[in-house]
Formats: C-alpha cells, sequence, structure tokens
C-alpha cells in the first residue's frame, strides 16, 4: 500500500526549532518530487515546499513566508523526508502535511499530517 | 505568483441536485507540451488530509465517483458534483500546479440543503 506518514510535530516556543519526517511506504521516495503542504487552524491549504526528485539532484524551493527559515533533506536509506523549522514564529502553527506530487498529475498521495504549535 | 481565486465560498445543495464551483487563476496554467491544464481539484473532510480528485483540469483520479467532473482551460475551471451525495459534505480546493509557489484556492464548503 502506498502511504506517507508524517511525525516530530509538537509544542515549541516562538524562536524555536522543530524537525517533522514524513517516511513513505509502498514506493520509492527518491523517485518523486515531495512537497510539503500546510494547514493553520480554520483556514486553507498553503504549499511550504519542495524537494525535487534525485534525477534533479533533490533541488529544494520553498515559499517566502518560509525560506530562510526551512530547510528540506532526504534520507534514501530509510525512505524519508525531512522538514526542518527554524525561527519559529507563532504563524507556523499549523497541520504540516507532506504529499507526494506525481508528474504533472498533482499531489496524488498525503499523509495523515502532524500538528505544530508555536506558542 | 499564480493566485487562485475560488467561488462560492460556501454553497448548500439539495441531495441529489447539482453542485457547481468555480476557480479562476491568475494566468494560464495550460502546459504546452501536453496541452494540458496542470490544475488539481481536492476535497477535504474534517479531520482528514484533502484528497485528490481530478488533475489535468477534468480527469479523475482513479476510484473518483463519476458524479465529479471537471471542466475549463486556460484561467477559468469549475468542479462539478451533478448529483450530491450525503458523503460529499466537505471543502473542496482547487490547485494550480503549473508553477512553484504551488497555490490553492481557498476552498469552497459543500453543504447539504
Amino acid at each position: 500500500e502506498v502511504q506517507l506518514v508524517e511525525s516530530g510535530g509538537g509544542l515549541v516556543q516562538p524562536g524555536g526549532s522543530l524537525r517533522l519526517s514524513c517516511v513513505a511506504s509502498g514506493f520509492t521516495l527518491s523517485d518523486h518530487f515531495m512537497d510539503w503542504v500546510r494547514q493553520a487552524p480554520g483556514k486553507g491549504l498553503e504549499w511550504v515546499g519542495r524537494s525535487r526528485h534525485k534525477a534533479s539532484g533533490y533541488i529544494t524551493e520553498f515559499a517566502a513566508s518560509v525560506k530562510g527559515r526551512f530547510t528540506i533533506s532526504r534520507d534514501e536509506s530509510n525512505n524519508s523526508l525531512d522538514l526542518q523549522m527554524d525561527s519559529l514564529k507563532t504563524e507556523d502553527t499549523a497541520v504540516y502535511y507532506c504529499g507526494r506530487a506525481a508528474f504533472l498529475h498533482g499531489l496524488d498521495v498525503w499523509g495523515q499530517g502532524t500538528t505544530v504549535t508555536v506558542s | 505568483d499564480i493566485v487562485v481565486t475560488q467561488s462560492p465560498d460556501s454553497l448548500a445543495v439539495s441531495l441529489g441536485e447539482r453542485a457547481t464551483i468555480n476557480c479562476k487563476s491568475s494566468q494560464s496554467v495550460l502546459y504546452s507540451s501536453n496541452n494540458k491544464n496542470l490544475l488539481a481539484w481536492y476535497q477535504q473532510k474534517p479531520g482528514q488530509p484533502p484528497k485528490l480528485l481530478i488533475y489535468w483540469a477534468s480527469t479523475r483520479e482513479s476510484g473518483v465517483p463519476d458524479r465529479f467532473s471537471g471542466s475549463g482551460s486556460g484561467t477559468d475551471f469549475t468542479l462539478t458534483i451533478s448529483s450530491l451525495q450525503a458523503e460529499d459534505v466537505a471543502l473542496y480546493y482547487c490547485q494550480q500546479y503549473y508553477s512553484t509557489p504551488l497555490t490553492f484556492g481557498g476552498g469552497t464548503k459543500v453543504e447539504i440543503k
């Protein structure tokens, strides 16, 4: 079964750091572009960032709101993707989802999400 | 950045009736290499992650009931639920994936009248 499972969310003070993890099963993460999307309480969906696939050198891109504070890395041995979040702000409070960006297809697989609270 | 605007914010439709949601992008999302519009529709139920319904503006994802259909091209798109069922109560989002930053519409809440 194709699946994504996020972990690592929690409560952190403003200015602090948190590292989220997204583990894939049923497919090889390195073959795919992967995105992080967040949803603040009662709000809509906001794209956070992307890690391109291995063939593209795992190039990363970020939303302006998190650029310079967030980074994305991969661990091929664990088939996982991490989102390192530094200098956290209260407005980063959200449920964070990782999603598989199928080629020209949209986000076809989503994790259940992990909650980050900055307070 | 491509701005994506959805309307209405919410709508209430009787069971078995048609629901229509509109989505407009600030620039064309037509990908010339395959002549496909890089626009997707997602359904999100409370406490759940979004679920991909439609990609390429009009292609249903595997397993999605055929009462869901997408149409449109360029900058104007529509999601139609032809005969609303109780299980269709949810938030619906459109998203352009033509360029980063990927952008979502603000969402439309569909309820039963």
